[in-house]
């Protein structure tokens, strides 16, 4: 298995922009993982999917901030409009249900101008 | 929000030392405890996942051990290498699927 895909691995983009970050879990997990990792906050989980369902989105940190699940091989967090401190390493990471290990991804780090 | 809390944030040792680093979380609601390796440039890597008060773990050089009563969780690494240096993360589960991540301890190890 090619492990957690993410796309793109980088992203640079204007304040008011509209960015999608992507994401495609291992083949045959049934939980997916957002998180961002800033230096202040260290690594947070933004929002959680089980078996395509959206579970906890109470980390997602404003309206400007969705994600969806439209089906067991893909993920995206979407942020619209985008400000200067969305800026970060944006983690994808599976798992095959819940007390197992999360496998991550490699991670899009996105930068807001 | 579980806060977790890992010591020391930063560790330098010498290649053939070894060393441990300590975990501290609250121990109502506890489901499971994960450790994670992060390298430089990469993603986070599953160490270990422990779930009963009193496990304990060991991969290669690394091993784990687990107190939910007191809540805390300790991980050790015996003759470190240089291969070891990176950032070394905790996190607490009390659902079985989000994690709540402390700062990490980074560990580097020279030659």
């Amino acid at each position: 298995d090619a492990g957690v895909i993410q796309s793109p691995r980088h992203e640079v983009t204007e304040m008011g922009q509209e960015v999608t970050l992507r994401c495609k879990p291992i083949s045959g997990h049934n939980s997916l993982f957002w998180y961002r990792q800033t230096m202040m906050r260290g690594l947070e989980l933004l929002i959680y999917f089980n078996n395509n369902v959206p579970i906890d989105d109470s980390g997602m940190p404003e309206d400007r901030f969705s994600a969806k699940m439209p089906n067991a091989s893909f993920s995206t967090l979407k942020i619209q409009p985008s400000e200067p401190r969305d800026s970060a390493v944006y983690f994808c990471a599976s798992s095959p249900g819940p007390g197992y290990e999360q496998y991550f991804g490699p991670g899009t780090r996105l930068t807001v101008t | 929000i579980l806060n977790v809390e890992q010591s020391p944030q930063s560790l330098h040792v010498q290649e053939g030392d070894s060393t441990n680093f300590t975990c501290s979380f609250p121990s109502s609601n506890f489901y499971a405890l994960h450790w994670y390796r992060w390298e430089t440039a990469k993603s986070p890597e599953a160490l270990f996942v422990m779930t009963l008060n009193g496990d304990e773990k060991k991969k290669g050089r690394i091993s784990a051990t687990l107190n939910t009563k007191e809540g805390y969780s300790y991980l050790y690494i015996k003759g470190s290498q240089p291969e070891d240096s990176a950032t070394y993360l905790c996190a607490l589960s009390n659902s079985g699927y989000a994690l709540n991540f402390g700062k990490g301890t980074s560990l580097l190890v020279t030659p």
